[in-house]
């Protein structure tokens, strides 16, 4: 899992809450991703961060934020959580040639 | 914009054999690379093997190894010897090896669900 860890690993939230998800590495990479994973989809590209307080937007960014201010976390925001954000959100930090990943987080919008 | 194709929604194997898992993927670009990623019912996302489009011999990891055809754009993974703990799914991945923003993207097939019998 080359040190990375996502905290929660489940999450079940309400409609219109904000939601954080928080992804830890230990290496020192300087590019982290946040994936989700959806049945049919297999895992698309959210946000990225290329540095600290350096992001950029993914093919399905709609809805999610992100931050970066230590070099070792990142953060997933869902502003005003929605049932189509119901989803298992991974974390990845690497090379961009050698991406590794977190355990996942299962979230659950009811 | 590049896309990657599992063409085997689901595929099986009966233990100690040989199988093939297909992919394809499209791009214009000379600089790339590939990837194959197993994700057993753990969940975990595992690197199993990667090509740097530049190299021309395939990539080989213990009874893991890939037939690359760059022409053809093609990128097929081979398990030997399978084995009970190969049960999982299989996404193929693609990655640019230029400077952008393009770099920095990982695009994924949606996966071939191996079942390996005993």
């Amino acid at each position: 899992d080359a040190g990375i860890t996502q905290s929660p690993r489940h999450k079940v939230t309400e409609t219109g809450t904000p939601v954080t998800l928080r992804c830890h590495q230990t290496e020192n990479h300087r590019y982290m991703y946040w994936y989700r994973q959806d049945p049919g989809h297999g895992l698309r590209l959210i946000h990225y961060s290329y540095g600290v307080k350096d992001t950029d937007k993914g093919e399905v960014s709609d809805g999610y934020s992100v931050s970066r201010s230590k070099t070792e976390d990142f953060l997933l925001t869902l502003e005003s959580a929605t049932s189509s954000q119901t989803s298992v959100y991974f974390c990845a930090a690497g090379a961009y040639y050698e991406q590794y990943f977190g355990p996942g987080t299962r979230l659950t919008v009811t | 914009a590049q896309t990657v194709t599992q063409s085997q929604p689901e595929m099986s194997v009966q233990e100690a054999e040989t199988v093939t898992l297909s992919c394809t993927y499209d791009t214009s670009e000379s600089n790339y690379y590939l990837f194959w990623y197993k994700q057993p019912p753990s969940r975990q996302m595992i690197l199993v093997i990667r090509q740097e489009a530049y190299k021309q011999q395939n990539a080989t990891e213990n009874r893991f190894s890939v037939n690359f055809q760059k022409a053809a754009k093609s990128f097929s993974l081979k398990i030997s010897d399978s084995q009970l703990g190969d049960t999982a799914m299989y996404f193929c991945a693609f990655i640019h090896g230029g400077s952008g923003g393009s770099n920095y993207k990982l695009t994924f097939g949606k996966g071939t669900l191996l079942t390996v019998n005993p």
